[in-house]
């Protein structure tokens, strides 16, 4: 059972397009969602909140669709320091009563010259 | 306000030895969650504790693996009788009281590697 699923990518992007990607949940339950940034071989770090309004920072932004349960990551005008895995991360996703943070697996981001 | 702290950054062990992790969450945190990272995989989850308490240790292999948050000093994450099949980076996170509506903020991580 997955309970917080991305696609893995490779995500193969030129410099200065847009991207975006999406992540899907199971527990309608969810309070709480957030996107992590990790690069290869360090620890995941907080990108963004995403709250239910949805929200922007930058070129950065994120949605959330409740009824659908997902939330979206869109980046714009990509730059190479852009390139990482990003980490979809839902409190409350397990519905089993747990409120731990689930990470799903990354959805790996190149963007290219 | 030193961030999450992790202890070895680097651990290596021979098969049947134990392993010892420490994570010394940010000031002010009381929850702690344990994260396992194979090569080229995703996080996945271990254990979520807060001070003495286990509050969820589904993603921990019933043999061998221990974890624990005492009152005072850091958290522990114990492998008994490693196997290489436990090398990997083992991430601990920590966040403030509040729970669900707060992020996590991880330490740089302990990468064991069982010869």
């Amino acid at each position: 059972r997955k309970e917080v699923e991305q696609d893995p990518g490779p995500f193969n992007v030129p410099e200065g397009a847009t991207v975006a990607f999406n992540c899907t949940y199971s527990n309608s339950a969810s309070q709480s969602f957030f996107w992590y940034r990790q690069d290869c071989r360090k620890e995941p770090k907080l990108l963004m909140s995403v709250y239910s309004s949805g929200n922007e920072d930058g070129r950065f932004t994120a949605q959330l669709n409740r009824a659908s349960q997902y939330i979206s990551l869109l980046i714009r005008d990509s730059k190479l320091s852009d390139s990482a895995t990003y980490l979809c991360v839902v409190n409350g996703a397990s519905g089993g009563g747990a409120d731990g943070l689930t990470f799903g697996k990354g959805t790996h981001l190149i963007i290219q010259p | 306000n030193a961030g999450v702290m992790q202890n070895p950054r680097h651990l290596v062990r021979r098969r049947g030895q134990e392993a010892r992790l420490r994570c010394s969450p940010m000031k002010g945190h009381s929850h702690v969650y344990w994260y396992r990272q194979l090569p080229e995989e995703g996080l996945k989850f271990m254990v979520y504790l807060q001070k003495e308490n286990i509050i969820d240790e589904s993603g921990m292999p019933k043999e061998r693996f221990s974890a624990e948050f005492p009152k005072e000093g850091p958290s522990i994450l114990r492998i008994q009788q490693v196997v290489r099949g436990d090398s990997a980076a083992y991430f601990c996170a920590s966040s403030p009281p509040g729970g669900q509506d707060t992020e996590a903020f991880f330490g740089q991580g302990t990468r064991l590697t069982v010869v």
